[in-house]
């Protein structure tokens, strides 16, 4: 597609509830990065897949977060037992390659979840 | 570990005025820098990056950045906004064989006409 698209835009979950959030990265892109902005703070790095294998979780905040890409495109981020404090933007960005040797990370709109 | 900062929380201007948001990182290594742009509604856009070369780098909409190595810094230049310039801007690195970018804590713009 023509940019990062991400589904929903906008989810209300109650406390404990289970969420899935969608992320289509443009097409042909090998890496997808999963990034969580709370309201007036910038973006938190959360996990990175290059193709299907996730090479870096470290952000991801407690074991209740889970990240996947099973055919190296489509990633979901589920969201397990939410807590008002996972009531955030959420965002899917993707590159062509290794960002380190001068590929552009490019974002989606985000998923703007909140936990009541 | 490496971070981001970010002086300058809000910043409000009238149009033509001049315009530089500091950004300062920590890293001892080889780095990559980078300003983002958040519109109101819309989502994050590269404004302007730096991998290597020259330290003066531009970008799109009139926009520039300085890359000082001895100082840490990549600040961010206008030398005229505009009311359309109003947004959210966001310093960001990554060490050049990472693909982990950290973000600063963003900082507003106002222009007003």
């Amino acid at each position: 597609g023509a940019g990062v698209s991400q589904s929903p835009r906008y989810k209300v979950a109650k406390r404990g509830q289970d969420v899935a959030l969608r992320c289509d990265p443009i097409s042909g892109h090998v890496s997808l990065f999963w990034y969580q902005q709370a309201l007036g703070q910038g973006p938190e790095f959360l996990t990175y897949f290059q193709n299907e294998a996730q090479l870096d979780k470290s952000g991801l905040p407690s074991d209740r977060f889970f990240a996947e890409r099973p055919e190296g495109s489509v990633s979901t981020l589920k969201i397990q037992r939410t807590q008002q404090e996972d009531s955030a933007v959420y965002l899917c960005a993707s590159s062509l390659a290794n960002t380190g040797f001068g590929n552009t990370i490019y974002f989606g709109e985000g998923s703007w979840l909140t936990v009541v | 570990a490496q971070s981001v900062s970010q002086h300058n929380h809000h910043v409000i201007l009238s149009e033509a005025a001049s315009l530089e948001l500091g950004c300062n990182y920590s890293y001892g290594g080889t780095v990559n820098l980078f300003w983002y742009v958040q519109y109101p509604g819309q989502h994050l856009q590269l404004l302007l990056k730096y991998f290597s070369g020259d330290p003066l780098v531009k970008g799109i909409k009139g926009f520039e950045a300085e890359f000082i190595k001895s100082k840490f810094s990549f600040n961010l230049r206008k030398p005229s906004v505009q009311w359309s310039d109003t947004a959210e801007y966001f310093c960001a690195v990554n060490a050049f064989d990472t693909d982990k970018l950290i973000f600063g804590t963003g900082t507003r713009l106002q222009v007003f006409p």
